[in-house]
């Protein structure tokens, strides 16, 4: 049974750009979330999604990003107009239910902003 | 969520258990106890959790007391692998964000 996969694991963006991390969960799993690591510390929540509902997204910041997950394929995290703080690793983890189950990572997306 | 305090950093001998404390004294009745550890910059690894009653997988030892206001996780037979950062995270039963702390730092030596 295959993890959590995301992709690209690398993502080298120049200011002004647009970023787009993919996590596909474990089979079975119809829980997203997605986390942020920002460099020296810990991870910070970002959103919580179903399949195409987002539940949860109290940690997302205000602009330039976005999440979703479709009927049909990998959930998408998007970052409009990136800048050198976005820099960090984005991680996606999955779960087979809600309400607090146990969360299976991937490895990470480590996103570079020039 | 109920707030968790752990030590910065632990050592501990490589073949020798390794005994991570965690304090949650604000723990509610239906929150439970997770523990992850994340090794370099990996995604973070889940390694057990519990409620009230002590738990055991093939991974580590989960001992709760009985008052639930802290928590020991016990890896029996520490490896230089086990050297990673862990995780002691309190989560409500419906709450879906988990909220990690710093962690402690565990160095397994030879």
């Amino acid at each position: 049974n295959a993890g959590v996969m995301q992709n690209p694991r690398h993502l080298v963006r120049r200011r002004g750009q647009e970023a787009r991390l993919r996590c596909s969960p474990m089979k079975g799993h119809s829980h997203v979330y997605w986390y942020r690591q920002l460099p020296e510390e810990g991870l910070k929540f970002m959103v919580y999604l179903q399949k195409e509902n987002i539940i949860d997204e109290s940690g997302m910041p205000k602009e330039r990003f976005s999440a979703e997950f479709p009927k049909e394929g990998p959930s998408i995290l998007r970052i409009q107009q990136v800048v050198r703080g976005d820099s960090a690793a984005y991680f996606c983890a999955s779960s087979p239910r809600g309400d607090g189950d146990t969360q299976y990572f991937g490895p990470g997306t480590r996103l570079t902003v020039l | 969520d109920a707030k968790t305090t752990q030590p910065p950093s632990m050592d501990c001998a490589e073949g020798r258990a390794a005994n991570l404390p965690c304090n949650h004294s604000t723990i509610s009745g239906n929150e439970y106890v997770y523990w992850y550890r994340q090794i370099h910059s990996q995604g973070p690894q889940y390694i057990i959790h519990g409620l009230k009653n002590n738990e055991t997988n093939e991974m580590a030892s989960l001992i709760i007391t009985e008052d639930r206001k802290s928590s020991t996780l016990i890896l029996p037979h520490a490896t230089l692998r086990d050297t990673a950062v862990y995780f002691c995270i309190g989560n409500l039963y419906n709450f879906n964000k988990f909220y990690f702390g710093s962690g402690t730092k565990l160095n397994v030596k030879p």
